[in-house]
C-alpha cells in the first residue's frame, strides 16, 4: 500500500501570505496526485488533480507541482476563506490514500 | 449540476449492519466511477470503496474487506454501500464521491453519519 506523508500537519499563517504545503508518497505514483480543501463541518473541496492541474472554478492562487514521489501545494496571497485543512491524496493505485492533512490556521 | 446526497446513516449497535445510500443527479451517472470515502471524528480522509462505470470492478481498503459491498444502480443513479460486521472504528462521516472520467474524485456528497455504539 502506498503511504502519503505531509508536512507539517499545521501551520500559522497570515492573511496576504504565501504558504506551501509538501506531500510525500512511499512510492512513486508518476502524476496521480490530487489536492482537497476542507472546511470544518462541510465536506472536502476538490482542488487540483494530476499534480497541477486545477479543478474547474478553482482560482490560481491555488497551484500544485511536483512528480514521483515529492509534491506540494501552494497558495498565493491567502484570504481568510483559505483557512481550512489541505488534503493530498493518491490515485495512482489502489487501495487509493491520503495523506494526514495540514491545518492552516490565522495568525 | 452535479449533486450527490448520501442517506441512510444512524445509530448501529457494534455488530450489526447499515446500507448507505447516493442518490446522483445532474450528470450521466453510468459513465463515471464512484467512491465512498469516510472520516472519523476530529481525523483525516480515508478510502472505503470504489466502484467502475464500465464493468462493475469495485475496491475495498483492508479495513472494510469481507465486510462491506459496495454496488450500483445505474436505473435508479444510485450508489449503496452495505455494511456489517459494524465496529466502533467504523464510526465515522461517510462521503459520497465522483470520479472525473480516467482521473480522480471531482465531486463530493455532504456526508451522512455513522455512529456504532452499543
Amino acid at each position: 500500500d502506498i503511504q502519503m506523508t505531509q508536512s507539517p500537519s499545521s501551520l500559522s499563517a497570515s492573511v496576504g501570505d504565501r504558504v506551501t504545503i509538501t506531500c510525500r508518497a512511499s512510492q512513486g505514483i508518476r502524476s496521480s496526485l490530487a489536492w482537497f480543501q476542507q472546511k470544518p463541518g462541510k465536506a472536502p473541496k476538490s482542488l487540483i488533480f494530476a499534480a497541477s492541474s486545477l479543478q474547474s472554478g478553482v482560482p490560481s492562487k491555488f497551484s500544485g507541482s511536483g512528480s514521483g514521489t515529492d509534491f506540494t501545494l501552494t497558495i498565493t496571497s491567502l484570504q481568510p476563506e483559505d483557512f481550512a485543512t489541505y488534503y493530498c491524496h493518491q490515485y495512482y493505485s489502489y487501495p487509493l490514500s491520503f495523506g494526514g492533512g495540514t491545518k492552516v490556521e490565522m495568525k | 449540476e452535479v449533486y450527490l446526497v448520501e442517506s441512510g446513516g444512524g445509530l448501529v449497535q457494534p455488530g450489526g449492519s447499515l446500507r448507505l445510500s447516493c442518490a446522483a443527479s445532474g450528470f450521466t451517472f453510468n459513465r463515471y466511477a464512484m467512491h465512498w470515502v469516510r472520516q472519523a471524528p476530529g481525523k483525516g480522509l480515508e478510502f472505503v470503496s470504489a466502484i467502475s462505470s464500465s464493468d462493475g470492478s469495485t475496491y475495498y481498503a483492508s479495513s472494510v474487506k469481507g465486510r462491506f459491498t459496495i454496488s450500483r444502480d445505474n436505473s435508479k443513479n444510485t450508489l449503496y454501500l452495505q455494511m456489517g460486521s459494524l465496529r466502533a472504528e467504523d464510526m465515522a462521516v461517510y462521503y459520497c464521491a465522483r470520479e472525473d472520467l480516467g482521473t480522480t474524485i471531482d465531486f463530493w456528497g455532504q456526508g451522512t453519519l455513522v455512529t456504532v455504539s452499543s
